[in-house]
């Protein structure tokens, strides 16, 4: 049974900062990995979806990687801004099914 | 147009009451979500539609039923919920099953009295 875990579940840090959001997953045969951004109480916003066959996408400011191997994602956020605070969920598909596993969320606040 | 609609945004409802959501989609997308979340938790699954039939239903208590009258159309009738129920509830849709990057709605904040 897939799991999704993020560290840290609460990050704050101050504007300007380099930051590292983590995922990590159970089973390793995923077929792509997706992260989204939250904001409270509003829906979900498609941030970056890294298929399996890739080791990296961008956007921006943000850079996400994928280690199937390991079973883990990063979320790269450079140069942070107040703007980019909002919870980041990572979610991957389960085995051959339309289910999506979520992990619980990093919730972020970057101080001005 | 990468938009999901979701009507209404807000919804207070007694337990004796019937009421819809809505959400509609005109990207093409051939697959559609209705998931749950709790305050502070990740979204949880509840119905899936493919091709407009209904392929995943994760235990759903029978006070919720869901309806895919076209492709681009998905609503969830509400017959006496419990408080319990208040909850943000979520629409997303994919171009097929979940491989795809879904796309979700903004929600409906539904409170249950």
């Amino acid at each position: 049974k897939q799991e999704v875990t993020q560290i840290p579940a609460a990050l704050s840090v101050p504007e300007g900062e380099n930051l590292v959001l983590n995922c990590s997953f159970t089973d390793s045969a995923i077929y792509n990995l997706q992260w989204f951004r939250q904001d409270p109480g509003k829906g979900l916003t498609s941030l970056l979806l890294i298929q399996s066959s890739q080791r990296e996408q961008t956007s921006g400011r943000l850079n996400a990687s994928l280690d199937k191997s390991s079973g883990r994602s990063t979320l790269y956020i450079a140069a942070s801004q107040p703007g980019d605070s909002a919870t980041y969920l990572c979610a991957v598909p389960n085995t051959g099914g339309f289910k999506t596993i979520f992990g619980a969320g990093t919730r972020l606040f970057v101080k001005a | 147009d990468t938009e999901v609609t979701q009507t209404p945004k807000h919804l207070v409802m007694g337990m004796t009451n019937k009421k819809s959501l809505k959400c509609e989609q005109h990207m093409g997308h051939r697959a559609m979500y209705w998931y749950k979340q709790k305050a502070k938790k990740p979204p949880e699954l509840m119905f899936v539609y493919s091709y407009e039939k209904l392929s995943i239903n994760e235990s759903v208590p029978s006070r919720f039923s869901p309806e895919c009258p076209n492709s681009s159309l998905l609503n969830l009738h509400l017959h006496a919920l419990q408080p319990e129920d208040s909850a943000l509830y979520l629409c997303a849709s994919s171009r097929t099953g979940a491989p795809d990057t879904q796309y979700f709605g903004p929600g409906t904040r539904l409170t249950v009295l």
